[in-house]
């Protein structure tokens, strides 16, 4: 079964460092999604993409924060300067269509990134 | 606006019992609704979805839910739970069809299954 994938799976930076969190989405897949968790708390929405530009974003996600596709497979989030808020377990996900559909309302997760920020 | 509302942060059942976990919506246009189990140290997968058809849901590992207008419910149940069944289960709510495809999540509900 097709899965989301999510590089590395932990991830330990200083703060103000620069950090990039990969994901492979589903293929075939066209909107791509970025949502954190900070330990104790909801699971909260940051970002969503489509046909490469933001479709939506949070008020968490402010301009330290940016997205990319830079090739066919690959979904990366970054973070400029990290803080100590920063520090989460950062999901990916993605959603339709899929082939023979037009579904989009499923978003299939990945296993997460834990971020920790010194 | 979407937002849900998970009651109780925690429950516990024994293994064989009827588990039921309440998920609460608020949104001002009609939903899609979702629920999602996190096992431990592993990513959101999902157990089922409303999306305005059948209210009845059924979803993976006999879990099933219903969708109640009238109180803006979508409960998780499953009659005989499992020590399997163990994990955090979150309910998500998102605008329906050309609603806002973000996921709003509740706080999540953890359950425990005692042997």
């Amino acid at each position: 079964e097709p899965e989301v994938t999510q590089t590395p799976s932990h991830q330990v930076t200083q703060m103000g460092q620069e950090v990039i969190l990969r994901c492979v989405p589903i293929s075939n897949h066209l909107y791509f999604y970025w949502y954190r968790q900070i330990l104790g708390q909801k699971v909260e929405f940051l970002v969503s993409f489509y046909n490469n530009e933001i479709s939506e974003k949070s008020e968490i996600f402010d301009d330290q924060f940016s997205v990319e596709r830079p090739d066919g497979s690959n979904f990366t989030l970054k973070i400029r300067s990290t803080k100590l808020e920063d520090s989460a377990m950062y999901f990916c996900a993605s959603s339709g269509p899929i082939s023979g559909t037009s579904s989009t309302d499923t978003q299939y997760f990945g296993p997460g990134t834990r971020l920790t920020v010194l | 606006a979407q937002s849900v509302t998970q009651l109780g942060s925690h429950v516990s059942v024994s293994e064989g019992a009827l588990v039921l976990l309440r998920c609460n919506y608020s949104s001002s246009v009609p939903p899609y609704l979702f629920w999602y189990v996190q096992y431990p140290n592993q990513g959101l997968q999902l157990l089922l979805k409303y999306t305005s058809a059948a209210t009845l849901v059924k979803g993976i590992n006999g879990f099933e839910a219903e969708f109640k207008k009238s109180e803006t419910s979508f409960h998780l149940t499953k009659p005989s739970a499992h020590m399997s069944d163990a994990a955090e289960y979150f309910c998500a709510v998102r605008g329906g069809s050309g609603g806002s495809e973000k996921l709003v999540f509740g706080k999540g509900t953890k359950l425990t299954v005692n042997p």
